[in-house]
């Protein structure tokens, strides 16, 4: 199975600053069709998770552009700049690359 | 407008059985594979079962592989997740998602496993 080593667990933050969220993959995330299956929820206190970035580096519809995802193989980046505080909560990467799919184990986005 | 609207959870007993559904609406429901994840509470996210779209191909974890088994019925445009042989360590909200990016999550349904 892919192990998702997704860091650090909790990321004290402050208003209009800047996030970085890292996860690594245990093995090579690109799929013989060529993509990369690695993807970016947030899920907000209550709520159920919601997508925030796809394969990769591709803004769900209605994500704001202060989000931002990079990366390729097995090093994978999740940048918020300005962050407001509706972007609290808890972050998850995820591959869906090879089955079973696997989750990071999240990072929590605080308050400093 | 997009919408995953689980049901049938609830408490049950160890050993027992429980079938989870999931109405999707506002997208072509048939065109895209479809996802259970867990989240144990206060625990994070947990990938349960796929299927494609014609519902031919079925993926699960270790975990669930045996006890559970997702189906979906294009027609009525519904998802489907088949528990049995219920353990505690099952218990949790069972969410459904939408394709391979698990792109909509429904609102999620608690399952509890206890006696």
């Amino acid at each position: 199975d892919v192990v998702m080593t997704q860091t650090p667990v909790s990321l004290p933050v402050s208003l209009g600053g800047q996030a970085s969220i890292s996860c690594r993959s245990s093995q090579s995330l690109v799929h013989s069709n060529g993509n990369t299956y690695l993807h970016w929820y947030l899920q907000k206190p209550g709520q159920s998770p919601q997508l925030l970035i796809y394969r990769v580096s591709n803004r769900f519809s209605g994500v704001p552009d202060r989000f931002s995802g990079s990366g390729s193989g097995t090093d994978f980046t999740l940048k918020i700049s300005r962050v407001e505080p509706e972007d609290l909560g808890d972050y998850y990467c995820l591959q869906s690359t090879h089955f079973p799919d696997t989750f990071g184990a999240g990072t929590k986005l605080e308050l400093k | 407008e997009v919408q995953l609207v689980e049901s049938g959870g609830g408490l049950v007993q160890p050993g027992r059985s429980l079938k989870l559904s999931c109405a999707a609406s506002g997208f072509t429901f048939s065109n895209y594979y479809m996802a259970w994840v867990r989240q144990a509470p206060k625990k994070g996210l947990e990938w349960v079962a796929t299927i494609s779209t014609s519902g031919s191909r079925t993926y699960y974890p270790d975990s669930v592989k045996g006890r559970f088994t997702i189906s979906r019925d294009n027609a009525k445009s519904s998802l489907y997740l088949q528990m049995n042989s219920l353990k505690s360590e099952d218990t949790a909200t069972y969410y459904c998602a939408s394709g391979r990016d698990f792109d909509y999550w429904g609102q999620g349904v608690m399952v509890t496993v206890s006696s």
